[in-house]
């Protein structure tokens, strides 16, 4: 069965202390690994798709990086404005996604 | 439309009441999905509807559970006889699906909440 574990379930930084998320997981023939930044009250919002270990892909502050058993999500120099749960899913061979539990971003100013 | 829609956003009923719940896909994407996020939670898969393709409902939880797909546009969700354990956030999402590649990026709408109390 597919599995995604999230850590740590809650991080709180200062602004512009950088750090990372991450998530393990255990999938047969992984067809996609995504990571999903959910704000309060809202849905998912899609950041990025990593197919095979060693893919990193970067967007502003977030950089996310893939091995054969993890992926870290990587937040440099982080603002208020990055506070989210970011949540972690792979897809196998099924069209579902499973996700992780999810972290808890807090960024103080 | 530009992004996937969802009615209600909010949803309160009485424990054994039925309730529907619609989903309406990006424009173009024909690959549909729910899921359940309980407080706290991450998502749970429901189901998935792709075309004319017979639906996969292995993540329904009971036979309370159902949903339809109108051709390849809007879904509705029923949970009959709704139980206090069915208190949750009902998402859907949607991707493109081109020859016989799903793309795998799934673009959220933004939730139904259910109270049953």
């Amino acid at each position: 069965e597919d599995q995604v574990t999230q850590s740590p379930e809650a991080l709180r930084l200062q602004e512009g202390e950088s750090s990372s998320l991450n998530c393990s997981y255990t999938v047969s023939g992984l067809r996609g690994l995504f990571w999903y930044r959910q704000d309060p009250g809202k849905g998912p919002e899609f950041l990025f798709t990593l197919y095979s270990a060693g893919e990193e892909k970067e967007k502003e502050r977030l950089k996310a990086t893939l091995t054969k058993k993890e992926s870290f999500l990587h937040i440099t120099a982080p603002k208020p404005e990055d506070s989210a749960t970011y949540l972690c899913a792979v897809r196998g061979a099924a069209q579902k996604l499973v996700f992780g539990q999810g972290t808890r971003l807090t960024i103080n100013p | 439309g530009a992004g996937v829609s969802q009615s209600p956003s909010n949803k309160v009923t009485e424990k054994g009441k039925d309730v529907e719940l619609r989903c309406d896909p990006i424009s173009g994407h024909t690959a549909l999905y729910w899921y359940r996020q309980r407080l706290g939670q991450g998502l749970e898969f429901l189901i998935y509807f792709q075309g004319n393709s017979a639906p996969d409902k292995s993540g329904l939880p009971s036979d309370r559970f159902s949903a339809e797909r109108t051709g390849e546009s809007v879904s509705t969700l029923t949970i009959q006889r709704t139980q206090q354990e069915d208190s949750a956030v009902y998402l859907c999402a949607s991707s493109f699906y081109f020859g016989t590649i799903t793309y795998n990026e799934q673009f959220f709408g933004p939730g139904t909440r259910l109270t049953v109390l």
